[in-house]
């Protein structure tokens, strides 16, 4: 059964930094693209970037809005793929969404959500 | 960066019959744009009706639908049930610009 697990969401305070995890289970990480997308309180959804799989050389592509600040990588060992969120902003308060596909794969399976607040 | 349009809100009546659409920016919608159309219920995580313009997963409903319609990508729902209710979204791909982009979603409402 494929299943995506995401943690590591909470407060924090604007400036500062915060790495996300989506351990999956059911298939293997680095057989396929892995992406994230997000969520504001209240809005719609939002992709924020996606990491290619090991047969496309698990390079990156990100959204105008978090380029430079957020970088996906993965570590195939562990089942887990990572977002790294620094220099966060208020605007950057979503639940954050990992989905299996983005690449020349099709997005299927999504996990449950973590909540990133970013405030002072 | 390209804008993706939906109707924010539709309503269909139970067993009714209503078509969803998503247009972009750029032009008309192509096949190019490997249109997806996702569904949210209240407080849960989103998932994947459509891939593909027209494709469906193992777990969607057979009166969901999706196709391409007047230069749009649409998705229509036959019969609708009480609990189709919900937000739906639709996802293009701009390969030029390795980007997806979302559309703002369309709230359902069976009534």
């Amino acid at each position: 059964e494929v299943q995506l697990v995401e943690s590591g969401g909470g407060l924090v305070q604007p400036g500062r930094s915060l790495r996300l995890s989506c351990t999956v289970s059911g298939f293997s990480s680095g057989d396929f693209s892995m992406s994230w997308f997000r969520q504001a309180p209240g809005k719609g959804l939002e992709w924020v970037g996606f990491i290619r799989a090991k047969r496309d050389g698990g390079s990156t592509e990100y959204a105008a809005s978090v380029q430079v600040r957020f970088t996906i990588s993965r570590d195939d060992s562990k089942s887990i793929v990572y977002l790294q969120m620094n220099g966060l902003k208020t605007e950057d308060t979503a639940v954050y969404y990992c989905i299996r596909g983005g690449y020349g794969d099709r997005f299927d399976f999504w996990g449950q959500g973590t909540l990133v607040t970013v405030s002072s | 960066q390209a804008v993706v349009t939906q109707e924010p809100s539709l309503t269909v009546s139970p067993g009714g019959t209503v078509t969803l659409t998503c247009g972009s920016s750029t032009g008309a919608v192509t096949s190019g744009h490997w249109p997806y159309w996702f569904q949210q219920k209240p407080g849960q995580a989103p998932r994947t009706l459509i891939h593909d313009t027209s494709n469906k997963l193992s777990w969607t409903p057979a009166r969901f639908s999706g196709s391409l319609l007047g230069g749009k990508a649409a998705l229509t729902l036959s019969g609708a049930q009480p609990e189709d209710e919900a937000d739906y979204y639709c996802l293009l791909s701009y390969s030029d610009t390795r980007l997806w982009v979302f559309g703002g979603g369309t709230k359902l409402t069976v009534l």
